[in-house]
């Protein structure tokens, strides 16, 4: 069965960085793309970038240039989200989900990892 | 950037009532547009790609349809498990997509 596997909680103080994995099994890994999407609390749902198949491309939405970077590894079907410079506002939930193109939604999620960004 | 507005933002509704959930899109998206459904505490869940395809193993009820930038999610008859927050989300601006505000479905 699909499952995406998230890292766990996070605490980080203004201005440091997090490090989110998901690890992938259940299906070929190198077929699907993998986005993330996060929630701040009581927030709706935000889309933060997508990374391709073979992960030799990346793209964030505009809001995260600059301090979004998402790799994947093959060798361990994983990927793996890093958000710099963080402020009190990048305290939420994010979640790992995969899709296979760019009009077949979001199947499969991760269980979701907090952050929490406080001094 | 492309911006999808949900509305209501909330309605509250009985079982068994068929419901209308509706996004728009601030300019033409053809169909590449998903509907999610998320519980408290839960990742969201797809329930509709490509505007109007039903995610395998989602119940019949719920149906989508809509082209270009008006878009509807409709359940037939309103479940006691259908309780949630609905949220549309475009995927023609590529490479950004974009979700909806979210509309919660509460029970009357």
């Amino acid at each position: 069965q699909v499952q995406l596997v998230q890292s766990g909680a996070e605490v980080k103080k203004p201005g440091a960085s997090v490090k989110i994995s998901c690890k992938a099994s259940g299906y070929t890994f190198t077929s699907y793309y993998m986005h993330w999407v996060r929630q701040a609390p009581g927030q709706g749902l935000e889309w933060m970038g997508l990374i391709n198949p073979t992960g030799s491309t990346s793209n964030n939405a505009q809001k995260f240039q600059g301090r979004l970077t998402m790799t994947r590894d093959t060798a361990t079907s994983s990927v793996s989200m890093e958000l710099s410079s963080l402020r009190s506002d990048d305290t939420a939930v994010y979640y790992c989900a995969r899709s296979t193109g760019y009009n077949s939604g979001l199947d499969y999620w991760g269980q979701g990892t907090l952050v929490t960004v406080s001094s | 950037d492309i911006q999808m507005t949900q509305s209501p933002s909330s309605l509250s509704a009985s079982v068994g009532d068929r419901v209308t959930l509706t996004c728009r899109a601030s300019q033409s998206i053809s169909t590449y547009l998903s509907w999610y459904q998320q519980k408290p505490g839960k990742a969201p869940k797809l329930l509709i790609y490509a505007a109007s395809s039903l995610q395998s193993g989602v119940p019949s009820r719920f149906s989508g349809s809509g082209s270009g930038t008006d878009f509807t999610l409709t359940i037939s008859s309103l479940q006691p498990e259908d309780f949630a927050t609905y949220y549309c989300q475009q995927s023609y601006s590529t490479p950004t997509w974009t979700f909806g505000q979210g509309t919660k479905v509460e029970i009357k």
